[in-house]
Parts: C-alpha cells; sequence; structure tokens
C-alpha cells in the first residue's frame, strides 16, 4: 500500500505568524484530505485537496484561513495562517482510495503549539 | 458535523484481560463505519470497515460488532497485551460519504 509522510512532525510557533505543511504520497491517490484534532476533541475534516482545483472546505473551515494546495497527485501543502493558540492541534492528511467505505490512510501528523 | 460517541474515554486494563467499548452513532442514513487505532507519534490506521447490520469482523485478538438499526459498534480486544494500548477511532459514514470522527477511546494495557 502508498505510504504517506508530513512534515514537519511538530513546531512550535508564535501567534501571528504561519506554518505551512506538506504531505507526500508514494504513488498517485486522487482524494487527498486534511483534518484537525483539536485537545480533547474528535478529529474533524477541514477540507477535501483537489487536484488542479480549489479545494472544498467544510463548515467552520475558510480558504483565507487554511489555504491548501495541490499541485499533483501525490502531494498537498495546508496552511494554517495567522495562528492564535486556539490553532493548537495536530494536524493531519490523509487519501482514500475511494468514497464511503474506503478506508483512510493518514501521515503521521503534525503537532502544532501556537504561543 | 453529526453526533458520534465513544465510551468511555479512557480505559487501563489489565494484560491478559479482555476489555470492549462502544461507539454510537446515528441510526439513519448509515452507509459504513471505520473503526482506527491510533498509536502515540503513529498514523491512525485502519482496522475494520463495516457497512451491513449484524457484520463482525475480526483481526488477531480484536473484533467489532455492528449494528446499524439501533447505531452502535461494540470494539473488543481479547487477552490485552501492551501493545494494544493507543487510541481507538470510530468513524461514521452517512450517504454524502462524509466522515464523522468521535473523540475516541484510549485504552493503556498495564503489563
Amino acid at each position: 500500500s502508498a505510504v504517506i509522510s508530513q512534515k514537519p512532525s511538530r513546531d512550535i510557533c508564535q501567534r501571528g505568524t504561519s506554518l505551512t505543511i506538506q504531505c507526500q504520497v508514494d504513488s498517485q491517490v486522487t482524494m487527498m484530505f486534511w483534518y484537525r484534532q483539536q485537545p480533547g476533541q474528535s478529529l474533524t475534516l477541514i477540507a477535501t485537496a483537489n487536484q488542479g482545483s480549489e479545494a472544498t472546505y467544510e463548515s467552520g473551515f475558510v480558504i483565507d484561513k487554511f489555504p491548501i494546495s495541490r499541485p499533483n497527485l501525490t502531494f498537498s501543502t495546508l496552511t494554517v495562517s495567522n495562528m492564535s493558540p486556539e490553532d493548537s492541534s495536530i494536524y493531519l492528511c490523509s487519501f482514500s482510495l475511494g468514497t464511503g467505505a474506503y478506508e483512510q490512510y493518514f501521515g503521521p501528523g503534525t503537532r502544532l503549539t501556537v504561543t | 458535523i453529526l453526533n458520534v460517541e465513544q465510551s468511555p474515554q479512557s480505559l487501563h486494563v489489565q494484560e491478559g484481560d479482555s476489555t470492549n467499548f462502544t461507539c454510537s452513532f446515528p441510526s439513519s442514513n448509515f452507509y459504513a463505519l471505520h473503526w482506527y487505532r491510533w498509536e502515540t507519534a503513529k498514523s491512525p490506521e485502519a482496522l475494520f470497515v463495516m457497512t451491513l447490520n449484524g457484520d463482525e469482523k475480526k483481526k488477531g485478538r480484536i473484533s467489532a460488532t455492528l449494528n446499524t438499526k439501533e447505531g452502535y459498534s461494540y470494539l473488543y480486544i481479547k487477552g490485552s497485551q501492551p501493545e494494544d494500548s493507543a487510541t481507538y477511532l470510530c468513524a461514521f459514514i452517512n450517504h454524502d460519504y462524509k466522515l464523522s470522527f468521535g473523540a475516541g477511546t484510549t485504552v493503556t494495557v498495564r503489563a
């Protein structure tokens, strides 16, 4: 099965700054996703990263705050912009081989702390 | 965001003992349920994908059951080992293919 990696694995950032998280899959995949898990909360889908077009954001998430790029079928980035302490979370990228009954394959996550 | 609840939030189990915990989800508009295991500093990995009412799936010492009519799934760990220590997540998928995760059950197996 495909291997998915993320970097950085963790970071501590100051409020007001931005961080870009990279996600690399070692084979071409159609569907890539970005999730966030805030402390004590459920894993929540931020957006679906679409190759060659704008990402599709879930309710409560906007492009200005979480711009996403998907330049090809193996790579995506998520930027967390103008960070505040509330953005401290684990950010995960994932891919799926299809919809619904297809499992998600997750990256190892980026642990972000905003001070 | 759909209401997917997992209980308990955490549990401690002695090595060799068996345990189980639940995931409850909306009983309407069900398409599939996923179970994932998330070990610290690792990627969440899929354990089971369940789609049919009455489904029972097994992988080694871990098994899961599904009741879509009443909206719950049980995950069982038989003869717990330290390597079973992880957070177990369930995800409900509706007919729009939207995944809604529970907050997880964190299992700690004491040697």
